[in-house]
């Protein structure tokens, strides 16, 4: 178990830039979550994706934002014409099936400077 | 809907001393509570979780909570801190069958040489 990984962990970016994220879950977690952290706050849930499929997203997640988990492994998280107020860590997460799905554990996140 | 209230947004505790954390929940629906650690630089680690049976439910370095469903809370408790405690709490809730965790704001516990 080599935990869930994110690249780049720090990304500065100059407002209207696009920006890509990835996230590697847990191996054999077939569920991958998108959160948002900005300072002083808890996360908040962005998305959710069991296997390829896209199926839950938030009211946080405006259209510059888009997701995807093509082959059911990674996934990434894009941000298009980047504004200050996405600066913040954007953490991933992945759990299992079956009784423990709704164990999320978290990778180190992505903090994202819009300048 | 769910929501999270961590009424302390700091706490401060001298090396040795208890420690209790506190976290109050609102839902209609049953539930299940986690309680996530984030030490400096690093990301969000599971520390404990309540999904059912015993309402008592320990970590593996000396954190327990007790759920308490007719008060809504999962209060985080340690007898005897020490200084690599020094981290940020969150707790959260999940509804059953739901996909995304509620967090609270969080919880700055300092230990105190």
């Amino acid at each position: 178990d080599t935990g869930v990984s994110q690249n780049p962990r720090h990304k500065i970016t100059k407002r209207g830039q696009n920006v890509t994220f990835r996230c590697d879950p847990i191996s054999e977690h077939n569920r991958l979550y998108w959160y948002r952290q900005t300072l002083g706050q808890g996360p908040e849930f962005l998305t959710y994706f069991q296997n390829e499929a896209q199926l839950e997203k938030s009211r946080l997640l405006s259209d510059r934002f888009s997701a995807e988990r093509p082959k059911g492994s990674f996934s990434t998280l894009e941000i298009q014409r980047t504004e200050q107020g996405d600066s913040a860590m954007y953490l991933c997460a992945s759990s299992p099936l079956g009784t423990r799905s709704s164990e999320q554990y978290f990778g180190p996140g992505t903090r994202l400077t819009v300048t | 809907a769910q929501s999270v209230t961590q009424l302390d947004s700091q706490v401060p505790v001298f090396e040795e001393a208890p420690v209790e954390l506190r976290c109050n929940y609102s839902s209609s629906v049953s539930v299940y509570l986690f309680w996530y650690v984030q030490y400096p630089n690093q990301g969000l680690q599971l520390l404990l979780k309540y999904l059912s049976g015993s309402t008592l439910v320990e970590s593996i370095n000396g954190f327990e909570a007790e759920f308490n469903k007719s008060q809504t809370s999962f209060h985080l408790r340690k007898p005897s801190v020490h200084i690599s405690d020094t981290a940020e709490y969150f707790c959260a809730v999940i509804r059953g069958g739901a996909n995304n965790l509620f967090f609270g704001t969080g919880t700055r516990l300092t230990v105190i040489p």
